[in-house]
């Protein structure tokens, strides 16, 4: 079985500072890494992926992560936040093969940008 | 194009009453999921459709859940009855197939409270 953890419940951050949002993973088998956020009062949307290649992967709004599989991370990064990031973001794996594209996610992280 | 849609939006009931929800998938996508989001955790997979067909429904307590997909486009969750436990959002998702790393799309989720 895999399973995701997020130390952080909550992430307060000044806007146009820099922030990085912890998830580590624990599976027997490889898995592909997910980070989605989740805006007030809307659905979960993909952030970014990671399936192979290079281990720095990008989304287009800014931020990065990075596939560490000696340390089972997938850290999210961004150098400058704004106000609009505020969100809960969730990690999440799914198995190479066998498990269905069943994710399994992590318990979130809020994030909460001030000014 | 048109996200998953789900609705109702929010509902109320009280406990032992009957209850469902309803999904539809973005168009083309033959996978649906359907998953449950508790307070202050990541979203957890109830059941998951490929076409019409359950094809893995291990965690969804048959006892008073039920699901289905006919025609392998819409879908409805149904309680029968309600428990104040089953206070939680219930969240629908669907991709265009089941490969391992395949984005889901989620849609904004169905709030339940019960009384």
């Amino acid at each position: 079985a895999q399973s995701v953890t997020q130390l952080d419940s909550q992430v307060p951050v000044f806007e146009e500072a820099p922030v990085e949002l912890r998830c580590n993973y624990s599976s027997s088998v490889s898995v592909y890494l997910f980070w989605y956020v989740q805006y007030p009062n809307q659905g979960l949307q993909l952030l970014l992926k990671y399936l192979s290649g290079s281990t720095l992967v990008e989304s287009i709004n800014g931020f990065e992560a990075e596939f560490n599989k000696s340390q089972t991370s997938f850290h999210l990064r961004k150098p400058s936040v704004h106000i609009s990031d505020t969100a809960e973001y969730f990690c999440a794996v799914t198995r190479f093969t066998g498990g269905g594209n069943k994710l399994t996610f992590g318990t979130g992280t809020q994030l909460k940008v001030e000014l | 194009e048109a996200g998953v849609v789900q609705s109702p939006r929010y509902k109320i009931i009280e406990k032992k009453q009957p209850v469902a929800f309803w999904c539809n998938p973005i168009s083309g996508h033959n996978t649906l999921y359907w998953y449950l989001q508790n307070l202050g955790q990541g979203p957890e997979l109830l059941i998951r459709y490929e076409n019409e067909e359950a094809v893995d429904d291990s965690q969804l307590p048959k006892d008073r859940f039920s699901a289905e997909r006919l025609k392998g486009v819409d879908s409805t969750l149904k309680i029968q009855p309600a428990e104040l436990g089953d206070s939680a959002v219930y969240l629908c998702a669907s991709s265009q197939g089941t490969s391992a790393g395949e984005t889901q799309y989620f849609g904004p989720g169905t709030r339940l409270l019960v009384l």
